[in-house]
């Protein structure tokens, strides 16, 4: 899909503080995303979803924001752990396409102690 | 349950030898989806099912590949006549009907083709 230049492929922070991890997404027509951590040698984790009628949701120290205005998607965590060191993705269904995710670029994050 | 699941975990083949994967996917779930992800990329669908069925594939899924689902529970994945291309995480997932609630990834099969 396009970027609007958001996407960081890398990033690295310190352990405490909080991170955000931003996706940009494809389909104006998306109406389902979700955010997946993926550590090394293991299949995507589930973290949260968020349907498009939703600008905001929260789960265990995890917020998810969508603006479909321009069509961006962010991953906040709080108070990152060194066990959040893993590749974040975002991923998208659009209802008129099918029922297969479309993954974006993924986001390694890396939690220094 | 114990989510979805894959086998084998890991597989490493001779060019030209043909592999097969099973996935089995969380019970309640009559949606299955196979995945590929190369290394440093993010997951490609290749094709799933509902129940039976397989509704859609992608143009990534050659003639070499063929998946099926024959009793709506299990899924197998084969890929006949593999190439060092092929060389891959393959990934399952299932969901509800419902596609939007409960997509759930396994662990995968890494294939090396050597």
């Amino acid at each position: 899909g396009e970027s609007v230049g958001l996407h960081l492929p890398t990033l690295s922070v310190q352990e405490g503080d909080n991170s955000i991890i931003n996706c940009a997404y494809s389909n104006s027509a998306s109406d389902y995303f979700i955010w997946y951590k993926q550590e090394s040698g293991k299949g995507p984790q589930f973290i949260i979803d968020i349907r498009s009628n939703m600008d905001k949701r929260q789960g265990q120290r995890v917020t998810v924001l969508l603006n479909k205005t321009v069509k961006h998607l962010s991953l906040q965590i709080a108070a990152t752990q060194p066990g959040d060191s893993a590749v974040y993705f975002c991923a998208e269904i659009a209802n008129q396409a099918g029922t297969a995710l479309i993954f974006g670029k993924g986001t390694t994050l890396s939690v220094s102690s | 349950d114990t989510g979805v699941s894959q086998d084998p975990r890991h597989k490493i083949t001779k060019r030209g030898q043909n592999v097969t994967f099973r996935c089995d996917p969380i019970s309640e779930h009559n949606r299955l989806y196979w995945y590929r992800q190369t290394l440093g990329q993010g997951p490609e669908f290749l094709t799933y099912f509902q129940n039976e069925a397989q509704l859609e594939k992608s143009r990534l899924l050659s003639d070499r590949f063929s998946a099926e689902r024959p009793k709506g529970s299990f899924s197998t994945l084969e890929i006949q006549r593999t190439e060092q291309g092929d060389s891959a995480m393959y990934l399952c997932a299932s969901s509800w009907t419902d596609r939007n609630y409960g997509y759930t990834f396994g662990s995968g099969t890494r294939l090396t083709v050597v």
